[in-house]
């Protein structure tokens, strides 16, 4: 059974500061491994990973991937509140057309 | 630019009454799909479909329904709503013609079973 699993759970740090939230999954034949970002109503997509290695980068947000040992990190640095969101991970399978979720970090940015 | 719309916003049931979820998109994308999502555990697939005229379980898909006989339109429905069904309703959507599988989400329909 797919399974993906984020942690920390929850994050509390203080402006400025720079997080680091992790993904790690198990799927049996992997296609991607996407991020997004949910505040008060949907989720908003972030990045997309499909190879090893290659950072993805928005601004303060960065993504990578490794398929070797199966996770994958997304850093924010100098947060802000505007950051405080649940952020979510999600892994698609080859062929398998869905998404399976993490249960997502809630991260809590304090002024 | 309407995107993915979910109807209603919010919604209180009792316990046994049944009721639909609207989830349309304007963006002829074949593949949509819902979700629940509870405190502590993401969100959970439901029901998902690739193309009109086809849909399929996905992890929690007990006590409700689906039909896609558009490509817009995906409700869902529950028979007979129990509280285990409290819960945010998130309906999505994608285009699998691109290989872009960047998920479209609604903005969400709080039920409560009461």
């Amino acid at each position: 059974e797919d399974k993906v699993v984020q942690s920390p759970l929850s994050l509390v740090v203080h402006e400025g500061d720079t997080v680091t939230l992790n993904c790690s999954y198990e799927v049996t034949n992997f296609r991607s491994l996407l991020w997004y970002k949910q505040e008060k109503k949907a989720p908003t997509f972030l990045f997309m990973l499909t190879s090893s290695g290659i950072e993805k980068k928005s601004g303060r947000l960065s993504s990578i991937l490794d398929k070797k040992e199966l996770f994958s990190i997304l850093n924010i640095t100098a947060t802000q509140t505007g950051d405080s969101a649940i952020y979510l991970c999600a892994v698609e399978e080859q062929g398998a057309q869905k998404l399976v979720f993490g249960q997502g970090t809630r991260l809590t940015i304090n002024p | 630019n309407a995107g993915v719309t979910q109807t209603p916003k919010f919604q209180v049931l009792k316990t046994g009454q049944s009721m639909t979820l609207q989830c349309a998109q304007d963006m002829n994308h074949e593949y949509m799909s819902w979700y629940r999502q509870d405190p502590g555990m993401g969100l959970r697939l439901i029901h998902y479909s690739v193309g009109a005229g086809i849909t399929d379980q996905g992890e929690v898909p007990n006590g409700y329904n689906v039909s896609r006989s558009t490509t817009e339109d995906f409700p869902l429905r529950l028979l007979s709503a129990a509280p285990s069904q409290t819960s945010v309703y998130f309906c999505a959507s994608s285009s699998q013609a691109i290989r872009n599988t960047e998920a479209f989400f609604g903005q969400g329909t709080r039920l409560t079973v009461v």
